[in-house]
């Protein structure tokens, strides 16, 4: 079990450039999230799958934001003309199919640092 | 909503003190309740958890009882350590219907700050 890994972990970036972050989940883990945490908050959900199909976004993914998770294994983030309140913690968690009644926990990546400058 | 209050921070304590974090929430149905832990620049790690009430989660020397008549989930420590300054976030996963779409979406407190001196 390798965790859940995230590349980049830091990221300094333009205003105005787009920018991809990448997720690995836990292998079997069909449950992706992603979070945004801004310094002295909590993590915020930004957007969920199961498998390959995106079932929920929070309002807070303006329409410059966009989640894929293709073949239903890794995820990718991507955030287009980038703005300084971008700035934040980008988390990724995943977590087990219910059925095999594992553990509710969500587990998380180390998370990719965002800069716009 | 969900939602999850912490107390206010940050919490300065001596080594060998003891802790406790207060922590309340506000949910529809049955949630799982979580304590997760944060060291600088990393994401969270899992402290513990429960699942129904009455459960005790416990990890490393914490502890937390799931109060469903006072809606909370106070974290506890009987004697801390240097190396248990992080940040400390209570969060809660909606109870929503097994597999449905916001089942296992965590809801969290702002987060504590703790600094534990020698």
């Amino acid at each position: 079990d390798t965790g859940v890994s995230q590349n980049p972990r830091h990221k300094i970036t333009k205003r105005g450039q787009n920018v991809t972050f990448r997720c690995d989940p836990i292998s079997e883990h069909n449950r992706l999230y992603w979070y945004r945490q801004t310094l002295g908050q909590g993590p915020e959900f930004l957007t969920y799958f199961q498998n390959e199909a995106q079932l929920e976004k929070s309002r807070l993914l303006s329409d410059r934001f966009s989640a894929e998770r293709p073949k239903g294994s890794f995820s990718t983030l991507e955030i287009q003309r980038t703005e300084q309140g971008d700035s934040a913690m980008y988390l990724c968690a995943s977590r087990a199919p219910t059925f095999r009644q594992s553990g509710p926990e969500a587990f998380f990546g180390q998370g990719t640092r965002l800069t716009v400058v | 909503g969900d939602s999850v209050t912490q107390m206010e921070g940050p919490v300065t304590l001596s080594e060998e003190a003891f802790l406790t974090i207060n922590c309340t929430y506000t949910a529809t149905g049955y949630p799982s309740l979580f304590w997760y832990v944060q060291y600088p620049g990393e994401g969270l790690q899992l402290l513990l958890k429960a699942t129904k009430a009455d459960d005790k989660g416990s990890n490393k020397g914490f502890e937390a009882t799931y109060r469903k008549e006072t809606t909370s989930f106070h974290l506890e420590k009987g004697s801390v350590q240097v190396s248990d300054s992080a940040v400390y976030f209570c969060a809660l996963a909606g109870g929503g219907i097994a597999g449905g779409t916001s089942y296992g979406k965590l809801t969290f407190g702002q987060g504590t700050i703790l600094t534990v001196h020698p």
